[in-house]
């Protein structure tokens, strides 16, 4: 199965409403990243997290990780419509360098 | 900056046919790189990376192989496409932290 797991699968707002996604993973990471996938596109990477830190800022974007509890969440915060997409988690496990692992992703749609 | 390409873009090939599709990477030396399948609605299903030159890691069984040439060119190939081969491929190369993923080539096997 895969390493990552975003909840939810699917997530339909308002725009101006902030959006949050999860991740849940099994194993020990060296860092955890999401990306961004708007549809039949590939992806984009949007901010990493290293397993030593706790939060990190982007923008609107905010993610956490929570190496306890081997989970992480992406907030959107002003949410747009251009930011409709799906939204991936991606854990680097890797020993000699990095092999990413990818959830099956959140579809986020925002609505004008 | 670094950048990924791919080609083709779009692919579509009958079953039984050979597959080559290739990656390139410029703006850095000695990427890991790796080749990933997508189903429609699907996560990312690794298939193979590579850490240098002649040096393959395959994830999964199956029916297709990958070569690294090149320091910064890794090829995907099957010598007979099977239905199920069908997907988006993509590419993701770079340095260790810093990624980045080619624009994937659509695969269509009829």
């Amino acid at each position: 199965s895969q390493q990552g797991e975003e909840d939810p699968q699917a997530l339909s707002i308002q725009e101006g409403e902030n959006a949050t996604m999860n991740c849940s993973y099994k194993t020990s990471i060296n860092n955890l990243q999401w990306y961004r996938q708007n549809s039949g596109r590939g992806l984009v990477h949007l901010i990493l997290i290293r397993s030593n830190e706790r939060e990190k800022h982007s923008g609107r974007l905010r993610v956490t990780l929570d190496t306890s509890k081997k989970s992480s969440s992406l907030l959107i915060t002003a949410s747009r419509a251009a930011d409709t997409a799906s939204y991936f988690c991606a854990t680097d496990i890797g020993t000699s360098g990095s092999r990413l692992t990818f959830g099956e992703g959140t579809q986020l749609t925002v609505n004008p | 900056s670094q950048t990924i390409h791919q080609w083709p873009a779009t692919l579509v090939q009958p079953v039984g046919s050979p597959l080559s599709l290739e990656c390139t990477v410029e703006g850095t030396s000695n990427p890991n790189l790796y080749w990933y399948r997508q189903a429609a609605g699907r996560g990312l299903q690794l298939l193979f990376y590579s850490v240098g030159i002649g040096q393959i890691s395959s994830e999964v069984p199956q029916n297709l192989s990958a070569s690294r040439p090149q320091d910064r060119q890794f090829i995907l190939s099957s010598k007979k496409l099977l239905l199920s081969d069908s997907g988006f491929y993509l590419c993701l190369g770079g340095d260790k932290g810093t990624q980045y993923f080619g624009p994937g080539t659509r695969l269509l096997v009829l």
